[in-house]
């Protein structure tokens, strides 16, 4: 069975730094690429980047681009989402999605969501 | 960067009802469009990709249509369970866009 499990939520102060994750099991994690979303409070769904863990490959929405790193450790099949310093602007949630092998253009599994919380 | 816009944002509909949500690109995207399911605090969930293919497991009462720029799904008799906000997505060279959402609620 294909899983996404998501690291638990996150309280941060601005400025701070932080990594969150999304390990996968049930499927070659190499293989597929794995992309992030984000969901503003009562918002709609947001699309971040993607990466393809096999080499590292990885593609960022132009929003997103400079304002956090995406990055997979193959060797315990996760991806991760960094921020360097966070700003309140960035309290969402979170969500790791996979792509299928053969038809990159849409997200067949998701990870439960990682809620971030970053105070002022 | 390709947009998209769903309509309407909002529909009141009873149980069994047929509802219709509609997508438009802003450019052509060929087939390459999806659609996800999101119940409060839950993660999306994928019905439909490549416009019109139903996702292993998705009820047959979910049906996508279209290509170009206009695409469509379609609940063919809404049940309990299908309140809830619907997304459309694009993909075009690894350039991913979400519709705003369409809020499915009961009447």
């Amino acid at each position: 069975e294909v899983q996404l499990v998501q690291s638990a939520a996150e309280v941060k102060k601005s400025g701070e730094s932080l990594k969150i994750s999304c390990k996968g099991s049930g499927y070659s994690f190499t293989d597929y690429w794995i992309g992030w979303v984000r969901q503003l409070p009562g918002k709609g769904l947001e699309w971040m980047g993607i990466l393809y863990p096999g080499d590292s490959d990885t593609r960022y929405s132009p929003s997103f681009q400079g304002q956090v790193t995406i990055s997979a450790d193959k060797s315990i099949s996760t991806a991760y989402l960094q921020w360097s310093s966070l700003k309140a602007s960035d309290t969402a949630i979170y969500y790791c999605a996979r792509l299928p092998r053969q038809q990159l253009n849409h997200f067949d599994y998701w990870g439960q969501g990682t809620p971030v919380t970053v105070s002022s | 960067d390709i947009q998209m816009t769903q309509s309407p944002s909002s529909v009141s509909a009873s149980v069994g009802d047929k509802v219709t949500i509609t997508c438009r690109a802003s450019q052509g995207i060929s087939s390459w469009s999806a659609w996800y399911q999101q119940k409060p605090g839950k993660a999306p969930k994928l019905l439909i990709f490549a416009a019109s293919s139903l996702q292993s497991g998705v009820p047959s009462r979910f049906s996508g249509s279209g290509s170009g720029t206009d695409f469509t799904l379609t609940i063919s008799s809404l049940q309990p369970e299908d309140f809830a906000t619907y997304y459309c997505q694009q993909a075009n060279s690894f350039l991913f866009t979400f519709g705003p959402g369409t809020k499915v609620d009961i009447k």
